[in-house]
């Protein structure tokens, strides 16, 4: 049972353009979402996080926008750069009943910015 | 400045083999969280400890998986008779607050130790 749904398992986009990564989710408890973005051989790193309080976040280049009755978010990173090229995970929490920290993640989508 | 680090990079076992993945947090941090990726799939949770304390292991398999992180050292994530569906990335992560303390908090990564079951 896939919580976390990252339906686009890869994106391409031109450098300077705008990359718009979706996600999509199917427990309503969820409250707490986060991105995060991971290159090979490493570690995944956070990048920005939305409570569900909020439906907009914004950090410098990424902003993550929240649609809780779709229950769909999604990562916009304006001006796109060659080394954001990597793959980026949605990830969920319901502080509840799991913590804050055990977090339900996406099968992640493969972004590539080209020059 | 020391991120969380995890050791050893790579490990291969034969099956039937234990296998003994380390994991030291970053510097202050108590709360130490594992996950596995599996090919082609998310990261899953599955084990949150505080020192000396499991506090949250709902999604470590029944069976040949435990983990520690005692009073002094690294956090352990011990894998007893390895088989091949074994074989993933483990990482370790760590956190500041305790959950529900706040989330200005996030999970920071180790770059995960790769496991491979021959």
């Amino acid at each position: 049972d896939q919580q976390v749904k990252q339906n686009s398992p890869s994106l391409s986009v031109q450098e300077g353009r705008i990359s718009i990564l979706n996600c999509d989710y199917t427990n309503s408890m969820f409250d707490y979402f986060l991105w995060y973005k991971k290159y090979p051989a490493e570690g995944p790193t956070f990048l920005i996080s939305i409570s569900s309080i909020k439906d907009k976040n914004e950090d410098g280049r990424f902003t993550v926008f929240l649609n809780k009755s779709a229950k769909h978010l999604s990562l916009h990173i304006v001006p796109s750069q060659p080394g954001d090229s990597a793959v980026y995970f949605c990830a969920a929490s319901d502080i509840l009943t799991g913590g804050g920290n055990k977090l339900t993640f996406g099968t992640g989508t493969q972004l590539k910015v080209e020059l | 400045n020391a991120g969380v680090m995890q050791n050893p990079r790579h490990l291969v076992r034969r099956r039937g083999q234990e296998a003994r993945l380390r994991c030291s947090p970053m510097k202050g941090h108590s709360h130490v969280y594992w996950y596995r990726q599996l090919p082609e799939e998310g990261l899953k949770f599955m084990v949150y400890l505080q020192k000396e304390n499991i506090i949250d292991e709902s999604g470590m398999p029944k069976e040949r998986f435990s983990a520690e992180f005692p009073k002094e050292g690294p956090s352990i994530l011990r894998i007893q008779q390895v088989v091949r569906g074994d074989s993933a990335a483990y990482f370790c992560a760590s956190s500041l607050l305790t959950p529900g303390q706040g989330r200005d908090s996030p999970l920071h990564f180790g770059n995960g130790t790769r496991l491979t079951v021959t």
